[in-house]
């Protein structure tokens, strides 16, 4: 499968607790994304990479919330302290270039905060 | 902040007839408009874009248009299907340092056969 991998698919966590999820972007994207989606609403913005630099973060995001793209190639995204309300999936999509603006989405990875 | 704004949040038109979708969009520095198909379950996928510097683009049943100084932008589906059955997001992206995407809301198509 050459598209947009995500791992893992679901994670049920206590609250508190910390969470990491990876992103395996289309091996030649250069720009990888973060969103987060909640049920009945469009995809998020979290944050945006080109290559390894994090250029963009949503104002939205806690500092709870961090990710990195140390290589320029798979991300990952770590929520600590996790809180009810992170409960949601967690959508990675990748692009090309800069003339090319279509993002591929992921799977997925569906967090469940009990 | 930026905001895209999306109606109807639910959509329902029998098979053969046309869909309509229209959104907003607030910042005046986005340049990109995509519109993506999301079944349930499954992820968003690209169905149509378009660009700042175009009004209108076609791709056989589906066609979008944008009126850059009203900042609107519609998605228009002809000779619908039941298969067209899917939530649909707008969105508009621009270059600000960075690539930030806002999605619209979504709206729910139903197409009855």
């Amino acid at each position: 499968d050459t598209g947009v991998s995500q791992d893992p698919r679901h994670k049920i966590t206590k609250r508190g607790q910390n969470v990491t999820f990876r992103c395996d972007p289309i091996s030649e994207h250069n720009r990888l994304y973060w969103y987060r989606q909640t049920l009945g609403q469009g995809p998020e913005f979290l944050t945006y990479f080109q290559n390894e630099a994090q250029l963009e973060k949503s104002r939205l995001l806690s500092d709870r919330f961090s990710a990195e793209r140390p290589k320029g190639s798979f991300s990952t995204l770590e929520i600590q302290r996790t809180e009810q309300g992170d409960s949601a999936m967690y959508l990675c999509a990748s692009s090309f270039g800069t003339s090319d603006y279509e993002q591929y989405f992921g799977p997925g990875t569906r967090l469940t905060v009990t | 902040g930026e905001n895209v704004e999306q109606h109807p949040s639910t959509l329902s038109v029998q098979e053969g007839d046309s869909a309509v979708i229209k959104c907003t969009y607030s910042d005046s520095a986005s340049n990109y408009f995509p519109w993506y198909k999301q079944e349930l379950g499954k992820r968003p996928q690209l169905i149509i874009d378009i660009r700042s510097n175009v009004g209108e683009k076609k791709d056989q049943r589906i066609a979008v248009t944008l009126n850059k100084t009203a900042k609107h932008f519609s998605l228009h589906i002809t000779e619908t299907q039941p298969e067209d059955s899917a939530v649909y997001f707008c969105a508009a992206a621009g270059y600000t340092g960075g690539f930030k995407t806002i999605f619209g809301a979504g709206t729910r198509l139903f197409v009855k056969a």
